[in-house]
């Protein structure tokens, strides 16, 4: 099974300040026979809310996403970056790989504000 | 604009099971596969399993097998999850959400799944 692996597991930025959350799978997800995308998604959960899907395939946002996300990384390592913080940013992050069932979960950064 | 609606909230006795629906309102889960992700309280998400409609194949966790079983009806438009043999673990919000390519586009509101004696 492949296991992510966030980090930090909490993070506190100052609104307007850049925030970045790592996350790291225990194997590749490159998934080249897909024009080389990475099978990694990246979602937000605002507390007693079912997730919402922020970014696909690494680094392709939603529609209706706040371009102040942004995803990147390849191969094993995943960042989600939220360029300058506004106070409905926070929330707890997940990322979550689709290279292969079982379909896996990192374990949630939380994110507040300093 | 589909929305995916789940059945209410659930009081369980240890050594039983439940069922708990979701029903695409709106729409079908057409070609979709759809999941079930729970979280136990203050805790993470976890897949549970999922199913291809069209193609009544469904995949499950090896933790799961045996205990989980996800169906959908003849419409495809309501899928079920059943567990079994509950235990004090499996309190939790269960989610269905809808699978594009692999990632979770459209989410219910969420289940909560109580085991307690």
């Amino acid at each position: 099974d492949i296991v992510m692996t966030q980090s930090p597991d909490s993070l506190a930025v100052s609104l307007g300040e850049r925030a970045t959350i790592n996350c790291k799978s225990s194997q590749s997800i490159l998934y080249s026979s897909s024009n080389n995308r990475n099978s990694l998604a990246w979602y937000q959960q605002k507390p007693g809310q079912p997730p919402r899907l922020l970014i696909s395939w690494a680094s392709s946002r939603e529609s209706g996403v706040p371009d102040r996300f942004s995803g990147s990384g390849s191969g094993t390592d995943f960042t989600l970056i939220i360029s300058s913080l506004q106070a409905e940013d926070v929330a707890v992050y997940y990322c979550q790989q689709y290279y292969t069932t079982p379909y896996s979960f990192g374990q949630g950064t939380k994110l507040e504000i300093k | 604009q589909v929305q995916l609606v789940q059945s209410g909230a659930e009081v369980k006795q240890p050594g039983s099971s439940v069922k708990v629906s979701c029903k695409a309102s709106g729409g079908t889960f057409s070609s979709h596969a759809l999941v079930w992700v729970r979280q136990a309280p203050g805790q993470g998400l976890e897949w549970v399993g999922g199913i291809i409609p069209i193609y009544a194949r469904a995949k499950y966790p090896e933790k799961f097998q045996g205990r989980v079983k996800i169906t959908t009806d003849e419409s495809m438009s309501t899928a079920y999850l059943a567990l079994s043999s509950l235990t004090s673990e499996d309190t939790a919000v269960y989610y269905c959400a809808r699978e594009r390519q692999g990632a979770f586009d459209l989410w219910g509101q969420g289940t909560m799944v109580t085991v307690s004696s």
